[in-house]
């Protein structure tokens, strides 16, 4: 079965700095990866998404995550922070069908606070 | 592009009472939908994948006789919750995968916010 961690429950980083939100999946096969975001009260908004190819996939809002099979990892990382990214960061797999991901799993999610 | 719009995004209704949720993929069709639930401070579940013109697929433990669906067209799927009592009170969050080859992602509604009193 397939599944999603993402270690950090919550993470507090300053305006302006650097950031990287871990997540590490098991699956069996070559693994359908995404990054979704979610305000409070939202829906989920796609940030990025691997499937296959270049291994840094550049997504909305100045992020990127890189897809390290190895580690079975696929971090979200993004240089310099905004105010306006703190949210709720979801990773999630999906068995590849043909036409795209079937029902995702998610992780538990991160929770991202940007102070001043 | 990509919209998926979901109605209502909140109700809040007595115990045994039917709810029904619609999710809908505004500017392109979709084959394939999917019903997720998050409780508070969760993750999401997946519940159940619609494909249009075909019954539902549910995931272990979610009740089909509970939580209907439909999708009778590619551009509607809908949940009915019935008999809801308490415990199903939850966020419900549909997806919308397009159609066409490649890896098509899904894009999610806002939500429903179900509280059964």
């Amino acid at each position: 079965a397939q599944s999603v961690t993402q270690p950090d429950i919550h993470i507090t980083v300053s305006e302006g700095a650097s950031l990287e939100l871990r997540c590490n999946y098991s699956y069996g096969a070559t693994p359908y990866l995404f990054w979704y975001v979610q305000s409070p009260g939202q829906g989920l908004q796609l940030l990025l998404k691997y499937f296959s190819g270049d291994t840094l996939v550049q997504g909305i809002k100045g992020f990127e995550a890189e897809f390290k099979r190895s580690q079975s990892s696929f971090n979200l990382r993004k240089p310099s922070v905004h105010w306006s990214d703190a949210a709720e960061y979801f990773c999630a797999v999906g068995k590849y069908s043909g036409g795209g991901a079937d029902g995702l799993t998610f992780g538990k999610g991160t929770h991202l606070i940007i102070q001043p | 592009g990509a919209v998926v719009s979901q109605h209502p995004s909140r109700v809040i209704c007595k115990s045994g009472t039917s709810v029904k949720i619609e999710c809908r993929s505004l500017d392109f069709q979709a084959t394939t939908m999917f019903w997720y639930r998050q409780f508070p401070k969760q993750s999401l579940m997946l519940m159940a994948t619609s494909n249009e013109g075909s019954k539902a697929t549910y995931e272990q433990g979610v009740e089909k006789d509970k939580f209907l669906i439909n999708h009778a067209s590619l551009t509607l799927s809908t949940l009915t919750v019935t008999s809801a009592h308490p415990e199903d009170s939850s966020f419900y969050i549909c997806s919308a995968r397009g159609v066409g080859a490649g890896n098509q992602p899904q894009h999610f509604g806002d939500g429903t916010r179900l509280s059964i009193l």
